[in-house]
């Protein structure tokens, strides 16, 4: 079985241009989560979707992101447009609806903002 | 509001040495707990989680209420237990998992 695949895996962009992080779940996994480490902080969360639906987007940092979930499969996490504070290392992971809360992790993208 | 943490960025021991990752939290209800861990160039993983009262590489980890800690152990650390450990709570369902700052373990061959 697939795991949680993101992509880019890595992407240098320079300040104001936009970037756009994919995630694809672990299938039939209805929670999809998006995470961000910058350099020497904790794991913070941005926000979970179930399904389609975003059921806490209380860590996005701004206005400047926007993420999606059509359909409920894959998810999109576009920063735009990029300020030098948005590097990090930006997690995507899912977790099934029931059977407690294990989430599973993808390999993260890591962005830079130069 | 949820709060997890670790008070160790770094901690080093000795191959053959006990290990504890130290890890508090604070939430009002009744907590899921869960140790997840980052290998060099992996991704993260789970290592274990509190209701299953299991060990998993050697490790465990016990759920004290009454001193809001969910210390993972390990009797005698190998250098294959050298990794970035996470400790994270989850109130369960659709609520979002908090994380640490995460411990760095270095093991000393």
């Amino acid at each position: 079985e697939a795991g949680v695949t993101q992509f880019p895996s890595h992407s240098v962009i320079e300040k104001g241009q936009t970037v756009t992080l994919r995630c694809d779940p672990i299938s039939g996994h209805d929670n999809l989560y998006w995470y961000r480490r910058v350099m020497g902080k904790e794991i913070k969360f941005l926000l979970h979707f179930v399904k389609e639906s975003k059921q806490d987007e209380s860590g996005m940092p701004n206005n400047r992101f926007l993420a999606e979930r059509t359909g409920g499969t894959y998810s999109t996490l576009k920063v735009q447009p990029a300020e030098l504070e948005d590097s990090g290392v930006y997690f995507c992971a899912s977790s099934l609806r029931t059977g407690g809360n294990t989430i599973y992790f993808g390999e993260g993208s890591w962005l830079t903002v130069v | 509001a949820q709060r997890v943490t670790q008070p160790e960025k770094l901690l080093s021991v000795f191959k053959g040495a006990p290990v504890e990752l130290k890890c508090n939290y604070s939430y009002s209800g009744s907590p899921e707990l869960f140790w997840y861990v980052q290998y060099s160039r992996q991704r993260l993983q789970l290592l274990l989680r509190h209701i299953s009262r299991e060990s998993i590489k050697g490790f465990t980890a016990d759920l004290n209420k009454g001193e809001t800690s969910f210390h993972l152990k390990k009797p005698f650390a190998q250098e294959e237990d050298s990794a970035m450990y996470y400790c994270a709570l989850g109130p369960g369902g659709y609520q979002k998992v908090t994380f640490g700052i995460g411990t760095k373990l270095q093991v000393i061959p």
